[in-house]
């Protein structure tokens, strides 16, 4: 039982090029999401999904783009990455009417 | 849209002395959610208060829900150096497909 995985762990972008980042949860949980976490400001909601199928946007979802066609998979696709990307990006599971969320390690990108 | 806030942002303590953390939503919660993130590392779940005015204990950890469902607290009593991290509270929406993250407090612990 893997739990969360995130990968890569570390990536480094020009400014333009796109790249995806994986996520893969093992635990059938229903709910994902991917968050970014930049110094000061917390963790905020880059895009969710209820299940497979189905995302929505979170609070900052520009620049970004998801899909959920297995249960397991929720990768995070940036289509031009910007400087103002450089973060850490944290994918997090839950099981619908679970107790909380289970985080992966993190992605750190870093565009130049 | 529905903000989280959380204060104070930083808080240095001498071991032993106690801690607390508010967090407050500009709308109601159906549930609030706390996690500590070590340095370096992930969020990791504490505890989920879901009732209005419920209180919760793990071991020297007191997590408050307010009366209203739009504010929450944690209280460390006797604060040790492994309490090093920051906290966060995460308040999830009426509609329950959205959890947002307050900004964190940073508990530093001086031995």
């Amino acid at each position: 039982n893997a739990g969360v995985t995130q990968t890569p762990k570390f990536q480094v972008l020009k400014t333009g090029q796109s790249m995806t980042l994986q996520c893969a949860q093992d635990m059938n949980h229903e709910y994902m999401s991917w968050y970014r976490q930049d110094p000061g400001m917390g963790l905020r909601l880059i895009h969710y999904s209820v299940g497979a199928g189905i995302t929505d946007q979170g609070e900052v979802p520009n620049g970004y783009n998801v899909s959920r066609s297995t249960t397991e998979d929720f990768p995070l696709r940036l289509l031009s990455a910007a400087p103002s990307q450089t973060s850490v990006y944290f994918c997090a599971s839950q099981a619908a009417g679970g107790m909380g969320y289970t985080f992966g390690s993190g992605t750190r990108l870093t565009v130049v | 849209g529905q903000q989280v806030m959380q204060i104070p942002q930083y808080q240095h303590v001498q071991e032993g002395e106690d801690f607390t953390t508010y967090c407050n939503s500009s709308t109601t919660l159906s549930n609030i959610q706390w996690y500590k993130q070590r340095p370096g590392g992930h969020p990791v779940f504490l505890i989920q208060l879901v009732k209005s005015g419920e209180v919760k204990k793990q071991k020297r950890l007191t997590f408050q829900f307010g009366e209203a469902k739009k504010n929450s607290s944690l209280h460390i009593t006797a604060t040790q150096t492994t309490d090093v991290g920051t906290y966060f509270c995460a308040g999830r929406n009426n509609a329950g497909n959205m959890l947002t993250f307050g900004g964190g407090t940073r508990l530093m612990v001086k031995p």
